[in-house]
C-alpha cells in the first residue's frame, strides 16, 4: 500500500452541484497528478501541480481546477457537474524534477463520484 | 489520443498458467510503466523499465521492451487467482508532465 490517501471514498451529487475532492500525497513526494476514470476505460490525465503551481494540463474544460498545498496536499473542485463527470477520479505523488515523470507514481484508492 | 495500447484487452487462464500481456505506444518514451488495478480501486506500479532497458525482472513478473517496434510485454509466470485484476500501461506524454494509459487487459485467474 502507498502513502496516498483520498477522501471521500464515495461521493453522490447532483447536475449542476459543485464538488471538491482531497488527496494527500506520499511524504517527500513534491508532485501530485489527477486523473479521471470512467467505467472500463484507462485514467486520463486532468492535471498536474509541481510545487504549488499547474504544470501541465489534459482534455478538460475550466470548471475542473485544482490546489496544491505546502504540505503537498491537493484538491480537485469540479464546478457545474454535469452527468458525465460520473467515474473514478484518482490522484498520483512522485517525487520529479521540474514535474517531469520520470520516476513512477504512486496512485491512491479514489473517490468514486456519481452525478445524478 | 492514446499512447498506449494493451492487447488482449481480455484475458482468462488456469491458476498456475503464464499470462502474456503486449502494449503498443506511438512516440519516443523515456520510460514506460505498468500497472495493475483491482476491481475498481486505485492504481499500484508493478514495473518501471527505461527507454534503455530491454528486460526487467521482479518476483514473477517480466517486462521487455523492444523500442524499435514501440511495444513492451508484461509476463506473468504460474498466476494465482489473486492475480486476477486490469493491467494497464503507460508512457508519458511529450511534456513529460501527465502518464498516458491505455484502456487496459483485464486479467481472470480461476482457481
Amino acid at each position: 500500500e502507498t502513502g496516498v490517501t483520498q477522501s471521500p471514498t464515495h461521493l453522490i451529487k447532483t447536475r449542476g452541484q459543485q464538488v471538491t475532492l482531497r488527496c494527500s500525497s506520499q511524504s517527500g513526494h513534491n508532485t501530485v497528478s489527477w486523473y479521471q476514470q470512467a467505467l472500463g476505460q484507462g485514467p486520463q490525465f486532468i492535471f498536474q501541480y509541481y510545487r504549488e503551481e499547474e504544470n501541465g494540463r489534459g482534455n478538460f474544460p475550466p470548471r475542473f481546477s485544482g490546489l496544491q498545498f505546502p504540505n503537498y496536499s491537493s484538491e480537485l473542485n469540479v464546478n457545474a457537474l454535469e452527468l458525465d463527470d460520473s467515474a473514478l477520479y484518482l490522484c498520483a505523488s512522485s517525487l520529479s524534477a521540474s514535474g517531469r515523470l520520470y520516476n513512477e507514481q504512486f496512485f491512491g484508492p479514489g473517490t468514486r463520484l456519481t452525478v445524478l | 489520443s492514446q499512447q498506449g495500447e494493451e492487447d488482449p484487452q481480455a484475458l482468462s487462464i488456469q491458476e498456475g498458467e503464464n499470462a502474456t500481456m503486449n502494449c503498443s505506444y506511438k512516440t519516443s518514451i523515456n520510460n514506460l510503466q505498468w500497472y495493475r488495478q483491482n476491481s475498481g480501486r486505485g492504481l499500484v506500479h508493478l514495473i518501471l523499465i527505461r527507454s534503455n532497458e530491454r528486460e526487467k525482472h521482479s518476483g514473477r513478473l517480466r517486462v521487455t521492451l523492444d523500442t524499435s517496434k514501440k511495444s513492451s510485454s508484461l509476463l506473468i509466470t504460474a498466476s494465482r487467482a489473486a492475480d486476477t485484476a486490469s493491467y494497464f500501461c503507460a508512457t508519458a506524454n511529450q511534456a513529460g508532465t501527465a502518464l498516458i494509459f491505455g484502456k487496459g487487459t483485464t486479467l481472470s485467474v480461476s482457481s
